[in-house]
């Protein structure tokens, strides 16, 4: 079935570094992805998606792009605040089950000031 | 928009007791969705409404686990009898669908305790 692998963490940066959260995907067909966020005691937040290949979803400062030759969509900040402290979900929805959110495992960022 | 809400934010509860979780998703969405979210388990859709039909239940653990949405604006998850492994954090969703990637708004959760 469809899934999505992402980096463990936890990941520890200082302010202003590069950031970079790698998510890789099994699915068949052309499925959708995303990147959603997790703030303290709050629901997830979507980041950024993108819903065809070579799409690059941005938000925030935040990048992706969907790579269906190496079946990634990796996320990168080129500098990272105290604010982007958070849990970092990879997720996909299938093309042909679509309404089915398939979740990473989450990625724990911290960002040092 | 007040966002999706849910109730109560926490809920302590003894073993063999029954919990209900409630959920109002965003005016005018046709889909809700019940997620549930444990370290060792991640993120699990348990159940799928659309248009007030469940279409995808078989992320319901067992059948102590039973979800309704009786009209557009109110959902309710119902764990009876509850058991020490249903703690978790519990996320009700919704969005308008439309096709393919389509965005869930989450509510912020009902964290459950089972002693």
């Amino acid at each position: 079935g469809d899934s999505v692998t992402q980096m463990e963490g936890p990941v520890t940066l200082s302010e202003e570094a590069f950031l970079t959260i790698n998510c890789t995907y099994t699915a068949t067909g052309y499925p959708s992805l995303f990147w959603y966020v997790q703030y303290p005691g709050e629901g997830l937040q979507l980041l950024l998606k993108a819903t065809k290949a070579d799409d690059k979803g941005s938000n925030k400062g935040f990048e992706a792009t969907y790579r269906k030759e190496t079946t990634s969509f990796h996320l990168e900040k080129g500098s990272v605040q105290v604010s982007d402290s958070a849990v970092y979900f990879c997720a996909l929805s299938g093309q042909f089950n679509d309404y089915k959110l398939s979740f990473g495992a989450g990625t724990t960022v911290t960002v040092r000031a | 928009d007040a966002g999706v809400i849910q109730s109560p934010r926490h809920e302590v509860t003894e073993m063999g007791q029954e919990v209900t979780l409630r959920c109002k998703p965003i005016s005018g969405h046709n889909s809700l969705f019940w997620y549930r979210q444990t370290m060792m388990r991640g993120l699990e859709l348990l159940i799928y409404f659309n248009n007030n039909v469940p279409i995808d239940d078989s992320g319901m653990p067992e059948d102590r686990f039973s979800a309704k949405m009786p009209n557009a604006s109110f959902s309710t998850l119902k764990i009876q009898p509850s058991e020490p492994r249903d703690s978790a954090v519990y996320f009700c969703a919704s969005t308008y669908s439309q096709g393919p990637g389509e965005k869930l708004f989450f509510g912020s959760g009902t964290q459950l305790s089972v002693l």
